[in-house]
Order: C-alpha cells, then structure tokens, then sequence
C-alpha cells in the first residue's frame, strides 16, 4: 500500500555499521510501529509512538533505537549492526480514537542483512 | 515465549478445498482478535477481525470461529483458490493495549490448482 512507505526495500551491511530504516505515511495516522518478521516467530514490536513526543519500547528493543521525526516520519536505527538482526523489517500505522483503532496498516517492508 | 501460539506452521490445500489454521492464547484479557493476510513481497493486511461476544464472524469465503473457553479462534477458508497462496497470522490485543497486539507465528498457505 503505497500510503505507508518504506526505504530501502533491500539492504546488506556488514557487522558494526550503522543502518536507518526510514518510514513515511500519508495516512495521516498518529501512531506508527516498527516490527520484525522472522520465520517461525511471526512479526514482534521493537518500538511503537502515538505521537510525535511518545516513543515506547516494545518486546525486542535491545539493540534498536528509533526518530519519530513527524507525525508522518519514524526512523528505526541499528547503531552496531549485528547478523542476527537479519530479517524483514515492517512499519505500520493506526489511527487512535475510531474503532480502525484496531487495524494496523502495514508498509511493504524492508529486507535487512547483516554479514 | 509467544502469548498466541498458531498452528500449522504451512499447509497445502487443493482448489476447491477448505484450509483451517487454528490459535490458542492465555491472556484472558484479550479482547480482539484479527487475522492478517501477508501475499510475497508485501506487508500484512488486515483480513477480517472478532471480538469474543460472537462465536463466529464470516466475511466472503473466510469465517472465523471462536472458543472462549477453551481460548482459540480459527479461520476457515472454504472453496480455497490459488490466489489465497499467502501466509497468513493471527493476532490478538486487549482493551488498555493501546493498539499494540500479539500476533501467531504465521502460517504459510498453498493452495495447488
């Protein structure tokens, strides 16, 4: 869905470095999510903002940090890449106060490797 | 440890035919329960959704059945076609979550023509 957009869709880094995942949505939405999907473990939290001065940790957040620049931008980072960060990255978006509350919108993800 | 525990990890499901992923959960608190279709390449989508005051809820060809005391919910797909090919994950979320949920391992679905 090209209103909650990712980039890069693709990475490979090294050990150590130093990576941004970017995130952009034209929902208008005030909260947005940042998740991991790893095979067998389905997709986990690592961090979560209702708006753009409330940044909270979620069930994985050790070794990520995260930029809610505006409402409309989150930006993951990984300060020392590690390979067994690999895994497809997703951001998502939910609107507070309706029922759509409840229904989380997802962008298209972003490949990560870490050799 | 995961709070939804989903299961099988994939099937194969001939066309025509009916495809059921099961979830079980423990958090009595959970109060909405979602399923979410992800097709290669993309992210997930919300499919169709129950809250634990119905039993079941039907959208199209996909029902979602739901046990609370034993404390499961499936989702069936009946007349299953080769575009349904998709992993698809059960969630799960509670009334103070403040939108965060809990979702299932996943289960990668292929369904032959």
């Amino acid at each position: 869905d090209a209103d909650v957009t990712q980039t890069p869709r693709n990475r490979i880094t090294k050990t150590g470095k130093r990576i941004m995942l970017e995130c952009s949505q034209t929902k208008g939405h005030d909260r947005m999510y940042w998740y991991r999907q790893d095979p067998g473990l389905g997709l986990r939290l690592i961090y979560y903002s209702f708006d753009v001065k409330d940044i909270n940790k979620g069930e994985i957040s050790d070794g990520y940090s995260v930029s809610r620049q505006a409402q409309a931008k989150f930006s993951l980072s990984l300060e020392s890449a590690i390979p067994n960060q690999t895994a497809l990255y997703f951001c998502a978006t939910s609107v507070s106060g309706t029922e759509s509350t409840d229904t989380q919108y997802f962008g298209p993800g972003t490949r990560l490797t870490v050799l | 440890q995961q709070q939804v525990k989903q299961s099988p990890q994939s099937l194969i499901v001939q066309k025509g035919g009916i495809s059921i992923i099961n979830c079980a959960y423990e958090n009595t608190a959970f109060d909405y329960f979602p399923w979410y279709q992800q097709f290669p390449g993309k992210g997930p989508a919300l499919l169709i959704a129950i809250r634990p005051d119905v039993s079941e809820k039907k959208e199209g060809r996909f029902t979602i059945s739901f046990n609370k005391s034993a404390k499961q919910f499936s989702l069936h797909i009946m007349d299953s076609q080769p575009g349904d090919s998709a992993t698809y994950f059960c969630a799960a979320s509670w009334g103070d979550s403040w939108g965060k949920f809990q979702f299932g391992a996943g289960t990668q679905v292929v369904v032959t023509p």
